[in-house]
Formats: C-alpha cells, structure tokens, sequence
C-alpha cells in the first residue's frame, strides 16, 4: 500500500532556529512529490514539486530536497509568519492524478 | 490570474439531507479533483474530472458523487449526509491530467447536525 509519513508532527521553533521537517515515502511508482503549506481555515498553498532523486528547489527560506525514500523541507532563520501545517503529497503511478498525503508537520515560530 | 473558487464557504446539514459543492478552477484548467480533509483521517482524495469525465476514484462511498462542466466547473453532491461525513471539502485544479501541480481553493467547511 502507497504510504505517507511526516515526521515530527509538531515543531516549535524560537524565530532564526533553523530546522527540517521529513516526509518519508512508500510507493511503487512515484511520478512527483509535492510540498504545501496550509494555514487555519485555508486551502493548502503550493510550495514545491520534486520529480526525481537529488532534485532541489528552493523559495526564500524553504528548500525541498528529494531521495529515493524521502523529502526534506528545510527552513532556515525562521520567522513567524512562517507558522502552518506543512504537507507533503505523492502522485503514484497506479493511481493517477491523485495526491496521497501525509498527516502534516504543524510548525509554530515564536519571536 | 484569479485562482480556484469555491461555494458556498459554509454550510450546515442535518443528517439525511443531501449537499451540493461548487468549484470553479483556475481560467485554462481542465482537470479537477475533489478532496475531504478531517482531523483523524488528514486529507483524502475523492475523485477526479478532466473534459468531463471522471477519471480517478478514491475509496468512499457511492453516496458522494461529482460531475464536471464542459466549462472545467465542477459540482460534488453528497446524499443522505451522516454526521461523519462533517469535514473541509477542497477542490483542486491543474492544467491538465498528467502529474501536474495541483492548485488547492479555500475549501468548503461542512458540518452535519
């Protein structure tokens, strides 16, 4: 079964600590992983898409990196408006344009 | 370029009645998908439209249905509503059915009574 995993589930950050978030998968074909943040009461926002392994993308103080068996969201020097629930999704072969998603990284910055 | 729309922003249901949902997606979008999200189960695929047709299901009951425009508009339609089925609806849009970014709407908010 396609699986999805997001690890830690909460992290509380102090404003400039840097840290990363995981999203470790289980697919038999994977087509693309994506990143999106969702703020409270709002629709998940796009943040990356990863196709391959050892592919990067970087937006300001996020960079998404993808392996064989996992992504990684690194955020440095955070901010607090960088507070939200984080998501990753995986689109699978099998399973056409639908997106599988992690339960989500819910991300708290204090300044 | 205006995003994904969605109507109505809230609604509140009794069980037994049925709902629809409206999604307008992004000018020049043709597929479509439809998603439940809930604080147990996180967000879940529901189905897929591209050119009017469904072309994915995910795994839930008969009783939730959708169908697509041939302007890209599409609808999803809940009967005989149960209290489970209270959750945030999100319509998604991309430009087409290959792996493609999907671009998320704000999402209907339903609550069954």
């Amino acid at each position: 079964e396609d699986q999805v995993t997001q690890s830690p589930e909460a992290l509380r950050l102090q404003e400039g600590e840097s840290s990363s978030l995981n999203c470790s998968y289980t697919v038999s074909g994977l087509r693309g992983l994506f990143w999106y943040r969702q703020d409270p009461g709002k629709g998940p926002e796009f943040l990356f898409t990863l196709y391959s392994a050892g592919e990067e993308k970087e937006k300001e103080r996020l960079k998404a990196t993808l392996t064989k068996k996992e992504s990684f969201l690194h955020i440095t020097a955070p901010k607090p408006e960088d507070s939200a629930t984080y998501l990753c999704a995986v689109q699978v072969d099998q399973a056409g344009t639908a997106l599988i998603f992690g339960k989500g990284t819910t991300l708290s910055v204090s300044s | 370029k205006a995003g994904v729309t969605q109507t109505p922003r809230y609604l509140i249901k009794t069980r037994g009645q049925q709902v629809t949902l409206s999604c307008s997606p992004i000018s020049g979008h043709r597929s479509v998908s439809w998603y439940q999200q809930t604080p147990g189960q996180g967000l879940q695929f529901l189905f897929e439209y591209f050119s009017e047709t469904q072309r994915n299901k995910g795994n839930f009951p008969g009783r939730f249905s959708g169908r697509q425009f041939s302007n890209s508009r599409s609808e999803m339609n809940v009967s005989t509503l149960e209290l489970g089925d209270s959750a945030l609806y999100l319509c998604a849009s991309s430009q087409d059915d290959s792996a493609d970014t999907q671009y998320f709407g704000p999402g209907t908010r339903l609550t069954v009574l």
